[in-house]
């Protein structure tokens, strides 16, 4: 069974345009989440989408939109990019939304605004 | 809000040694879960291990244990006769509700452990 899948898997973008990042959940797994990773720290969340609604935002600015498709994948959408937007972008999928939910990753775009 | 603290930026051993990756949390939660996920250069987070705050009980997984001790809020992890693929990044995390159901997972700064042949 294929696992999380993300794409592009890199990606380099200037100052001030959008991006667009695409996941797609394991088979089943309505739940995807998405997870900003600056080099050097910890996986930060941005979102939670279940059956097709947002149900939790970290703390991020406006510029970050996402959303979930009837097929259950996303796309996490990034406006007026920053340099600081530079950095892996995680996604996860479980099978549920519960607290005690295991979550499966996907390998990530890699993400730089020059 | 919850935190999760992993003192420990770096550390290196030699193949065959034993390591512990400390995790410190907080939270105020009285129901919640940690986890253990491994990030190898390729990126991807491997899940490692779930525990509920309910269960202390340690656990063992081949070369990999765990101690979760409630009272000191630490959810330890070891790697006995440490090998050079166990090299990689480690991050502990612990589940948060937002809100209902809904949950977010708050990482550590993780622990780049280094096995040298």
């Amino acid at each position: 069974d294929a696992g999380v899948t993300q794409s592009p898997t890199h990606l380099i973008k200037t100052r001030g345009q959008q991006v667009t990042l695409r996941c797609s959940p394991i088979s089943g797994h309505k739940s995807v989440s998405w997870y900003q990773q600056v080099l050097g720290q910890g996986p930060q969340f941005i979102f939670q989408y279940y059956e097709k609604e947002e149900r939790g935002r970290g703390n991020f600015p406006d510029r970050f939109s996402a959303r979930q498709f009837p097929n259950y994948s996303s796309e996490l959408n990034v406006n007026a990019l920053l340099l600081g937007d530079s950095a892996l972008y995680l996604c996860a999928s479980s099978a549920r939304q519960g607290m005690n939910t295991e979550a499966f990753f996907g390998q990530g775009t890699r993400l730089t605004v020059v | 809000a919850q935190k999760v603290t992993q003192a420990q930026t770096e550390i290196s051993v030699v193949e065959k040694e034993d390591v512990t990756l400390d995790c410190v949390y907080e939270t105020r939660d009285t129901t919640y879960y940690l986890f253990w996920y491994k990030q190898p250069p390729s990126g991807e987070l491997v899940f490692l291990i779930r525990r509920n705050s309910f269960d202390e009980q340690n656990e063992i997984s081949g070369r990999y244990s765990w101690n979760f001790q409630k009272s000191t809020s630490s959810f330890n992890f070891t790697i006995t006769a440490s090998q050079v693929v166990d090299s990689a990044v480690y991050f502990c995390a612990l589940s948060e509700v937002l809100s209902g159901s809904a949950r977010q997972l708050t990482f550590g700064s993780g622990t780049q452990l280094t096995v040298l042949p």
